[in-house]
């Protein structure tokens, strides 16, 4: 089935580094990719989504380009920040279904 | 957006006995999902809720451990039944924003304890 696997964390950061978190995905059809972001004692929200090869998505900072070919969605932020420590999930719907699976999740602390 | 409040937000079960979570969106909506979120893991989806039709459930879920009700397009409830400290997970709701597009907007979650 479709699948997504992503970067292990936990993953510790500088505030001001570079942030990237891997992810890649396996799946029949044309899927769509989102990053989920799960802030501490907060629910879950989308942070951005492609829906097409070479599509990229952005929003707060965070970019992630729909690779066709490598099959990756990487999400990435020039700048970090202490308010981006948060657990961040990559996910695929297929074009064929309409249930969303995520990967195992990485955990980012940025630390002042 | 959707606003979805579930309920209870945590609690602390014994072994053996049921719990059910309840799902309310401030909108009316096709299909409401059940996921499973376990200790350090990602979520896991449970079922999908359709209003007026049996839950869809996916492999190794099944309706007598987690039956679920949609009684109409705003609510649902999933119960935890015959717990064991193997369920202890944070359950939460979600609801697509419209079409099937995979933008799911989700509860915060009920955070159930089994000793």
């Amino acid at each position: 089935g479709d699948s997504v696997t992503q970067m292990e964390g936990p993953v510790t950061l500088s505030e001001e580094a570079f942030l990237t978190i891997n992810c890649t995905y396996t799946a029949t059809g044309y899927p769509s990719l989102f990053w989920y972001v799960q802030y501490p004692g907060e629910g879950l929200q989308l942070l951005l989504k492609a829906t097409k090869a070479d599509d990229k998505g952005s929003n707060k900072g965070f970019e992630a380009t729909y690779r066709k070919e490598t099959t990756s969605f990487h999400l990435e932020k020039g700048s970090v920040q202490v308010s981006d420590s948060a657990v961040y999930f990559c996910a695929l719907i297929s074009s064929n279904d309409y249930k969303l699976s995520f990967g195992a999740g990485t955990t980012v602390t940025v630390r002042a | 957006s959707a606003v979805i409040s579930q309920k209870p937000s945590r609690d602390i079960c014994q072994r053996g006995t049921s719990l059910t979570i309840q799902c309310q969106v401030d909108s009316q909506v096709t299909m409401m999902f059940w996921y499973r979120q376990q200790p350090g893991q990602s979520l896991t989806l449970i079922a999908t809720a359709n209003q007026g039709s049996e839950a869809t459930y996916e492999s190794g879920f099944v309706i007598d451990k987690f039956p679920i009700s949609r009684p109409n397009l705003t609510f649902s409830t999933l119960t935890v039944s015959n717990m064991s400290p193997e369920d202890s997970s944070i359950y939460l709701c979600s609801v697509d924003r419209g079409g099937n597009t995979g933008e799911l907007f989700f509860g915060e979650g009920s955070r159930l304890t089994v000793l």
